[in-house]
């Protein structure tokens, strides 16, 4: 079974561009989770879906932000524009249920220029 | 690698040694605790989770202790091995309707041969 899969591995853009980032979570995953790190800082919740639908976007720094997950499949987050400090890891996990263990990603490092 | 630019604490053990790497967390809801692995490049890999309602949990080589009266939880590894190399982040989930993880800081775990 193949696990959870991130695109690209690696971006490096100019300040102001537009990036989008893909997550495809393990097939028959209801819950699909997007976390970043920062350079110097832990782990941290970005948003959470159920299936298509957003049920905590709290982690989400700002309108910049824009996550989908469109029939319940894959996700994208796209940031436009994109900032000097959106610069990091972006992981994406995704669990069958919302009790146990969240599968993770390789993820997505980003770095703005 | 991704851990460029950060200053994690570093637990340096030689082969064969036991390691233990020790975290606290803040959350008194938090009610489900895992252990993850990273290593450079790639995602968090699950190691060993346990329940509130549980102290002790053992897997192969790894075994989680849960102090809840102290917020601590620790993993203990067996024979620790070069493989074993990588970065160990604790999670708690928030206790809340949406099993989001929270991170610790991490610890980079070095083991000498």
């Amino acid at each position: 079974e193949a696990g959870v899969t991130q695109f690209p591995s690696h971006s490096v853009i100019e300040k102001g561009q537009t990036v989008t980032l893909r997550c495809d979570p393990i097939s028959g995953h209801d819950n699909l989770y997007w976390y970043r790190r920062v350079m110097g800082k832990e782990i941290k919740f970005l948003l959470h879906f159920v299936k298509e639908s957003k049920q905590d976007e709290s982690g989400m720094p700002n309108n910049r932000f824009l996550a989908e997950r469109t029939g319940g499949t894959y996700s994208t987050l796209k940031v436009q524009p994109a900032e000097l400090e959106d610069s990091g890891v972006y992981f994406c996990a995704s669990s069958p249920g919302l009790r146990g263990e969240q599968f993770f990603g390789p993820g997505t490092r980003l770095t703005v220029l | 690698g991704e851990s460029v630019g950060l200053h994690l604490p570093t637990l340096s053990v030689q082969e064969g040694d036991n390691s233990i790497i020790n975290c606290a967390y803040s959350n008194s809801a938090s009610d489900y605790f895992i252990w993850y692995k990273q290593e450079s490049g790639k995602g968090p890999q699950f190691i060993i989770d346990i329940r509130s309602n549980m102290d002790k949990r053992q897997g192969q080589r790894v075994t989680v202790l849960l102090n809840k009266t102290v917020k601590h939880l620790s993993l203990q590894i067996a024979a620790t091995q070069p493989g074993d190399s990588a970065v160990y982040f604790c999670a708690e989930n928030d206790g809340g309707a949406t099993n989001k993880l929270i991170f610790g800081t991490g610890t980079l775990l070095a083991v000498q041969p």
